[in-house]
Parts: structure tokens; C-alpha cells; sequence
């Protein structure tokens, strides 16, 4: 199976820069997402590693290192509406296409965005 | 806007009920994955169909099952309510033939039930 691992509270200020962390252990890896929640609202996909490196998308930036089971999610410029839970989720699967691919999410990180 | 709609938004069963949801899935999108949110955790993996196929499941008993219709919205349901299946369940459609890019899940709102 699956274990992704990431904090589950941070507090930050606003203006601030704040990086969230995730590990994750799997066998099948084809991708990591960064989505974003808010209380009582359904998650918005952010961001996409599946090669290592640093992806780069405006004031968020998300970085993947296969070999370290590591990934990381950058905020920069931070605002109060970027109070939210974010969540590292894993996909696996046996092909790019079609096919069974199981997407797997942590629990989240409760970010809270302080003036 | 994701273009995933659920129905319906709330609602409330009695233990040992059975229940429907419902989730028309993006447009172009032939996967549709169902997920159960607790309070408090990140969403679940219930089971994903292709194609009007289930092709991968996790670990939810039989009593939760599912389908796709052709044009690829789907449904989920739950026989033999319990307490413990109040939760948020979402809906995630996706298109995997794409490719490394573009095979992102876009969520539908989801649908609050509460089990009584």
C-alpha cells in the first residue's frame, strides 16, 4: 500500500514564504499532486511533479525528489485566503494509458495564515 | 468551476438505509474516482471505474458499490447504513489517456451525508 506523511497544522504570517513537506512510500509511482481545500469546499488540484525537480506556478511552487520519497509544496506572498488544508496525494499505476491508476491522499496540512 | 457536478449536496439517512449519490463527471473525462472524506482527514479512495468498468478499489466492504453509464457519470451506493459512513463523499473525474500531462482529478463539490 500507500504511506504519505505530511504535517498537520502550520501557521504562517502573511506576506511570509512557508514550505510544506511530504514523504511518501509507495511502488508504482506516476505522480505526485498538490491540491488545496477549504473548510467545507471540495479540493482544487494545484500543482503536478512526476520527474524531480522544482515546478514553478506563480506564487506556488512544488518540488519532487523520487528517490527521497519527498515532495514539497512552496508558498510564497502568502495571503489570508490561502488559509486552507493542503494535501499531498500519490498515484500509482500500471500505465500512462487508461487503465487503473489509484490516486492516494494524505491527511493534510491546516494551514492558517496569520495578519 | 470544475465542471464535475454532485447530487445531492446534503443529506440525511437512517442507519440500515440505503442511499445513491450521484456525479456527472468534466466533459472529455472517462474516469470517475469516489473518495470518502471524514472530518478532520483527507479523502479515501473508495474505487475508481474506466470506461464503465471498476478497475481498482480500496478498503470499503461490499455494501458500497457503484456505477458508470456511457456517457461516463456514475453513481455510488451505500447499502446497510452505518453511523460511521457520515462523511463528505467526493467525486473525481479524470482522463488518463492523456498522458503524463493533463490527467489531474478536478472534485465535484461533494455531498454531506449524515447518517442518523
Amino acid at each position: 500500500g500507500q504511506n504519505i506523511d505530511q504535517p498537520t497544522e502550520m501557521t504562517a504570517t502573511e506576506g511570509a514564504i512557508v514550505q510544506i513537506n511530504c514523504t511518501y512510500q509507495t511502488s508504482g509511482f506516476n505522480g505526485l499532486f498538490w491540491y488545496q481545500q477549504h473548510a467545507g469546499e471540495a479540493p482544487t488540484f494545484l500543482s503536478y511533479n512526476v520527474l524531480d525537480g522544482l515546478e514553478e506556478k506563480g506564487r506556488f511552487s512544488s518540488f519532487l525528489s523520487r528517490s527521497k520519497g519527498y515532495s514539497y509544496l512552496l508558498l510564497k506572498e502568502l495571503q489570508m485566503k490561502d488559509s486552507a488544508s493542503y494535501l499531498c496525494a500519490v498515484r500509482v499505476g500500471l500505465s500512462n494509458s487508461g487503465g487503473y491508476q489509484k490516486v492516494t491522499f494524505g491527511t493534510g496540512t491546516k494551514l492558517q495564515v496569520i495578519p | 468551476e470544475t465542471g464535475v457536478t454532485q447530487s445531492p449536496t446534503h443529506l440525511i439517512k437512517t442507519r440500515g438505509q440505503q442511499v445513491t449519490l450521484r456525479c456527472s463527471s468534466q466533459s472529455g473525462h472517462n474516469t470517475v474516482s469516489w473518495y470518502q472524506q471524514a472530518l478532520g482527514q483527507g479523502p479515501q479512495f473508495i474505487f475508481q471505474y474506466y470506461r464503465e468498468e471498476e478497475n481498482g478499489r480500496g478498503n470499503f466492504p461490499p455494501r458500497f458499490s457503484g456505477l458508470q453509464f456511457p456517457n461516463y457519470s456514475s453513481e455510488l451506493n451505500v447499502n446497510a447504513l452505518e453511523l460511521d459512513d457520515s462523511a463528505l463523499y467526493l467525486c473525481a473525474s479524470s482522463a488518463p489517456d492523456r498522458g503524463r500531462v493533463g490527467t489531474e482529478a478536478f472534485f465535484g463539490q461533494g455531498t454531506r451525508l449524515t447518517v442518523v
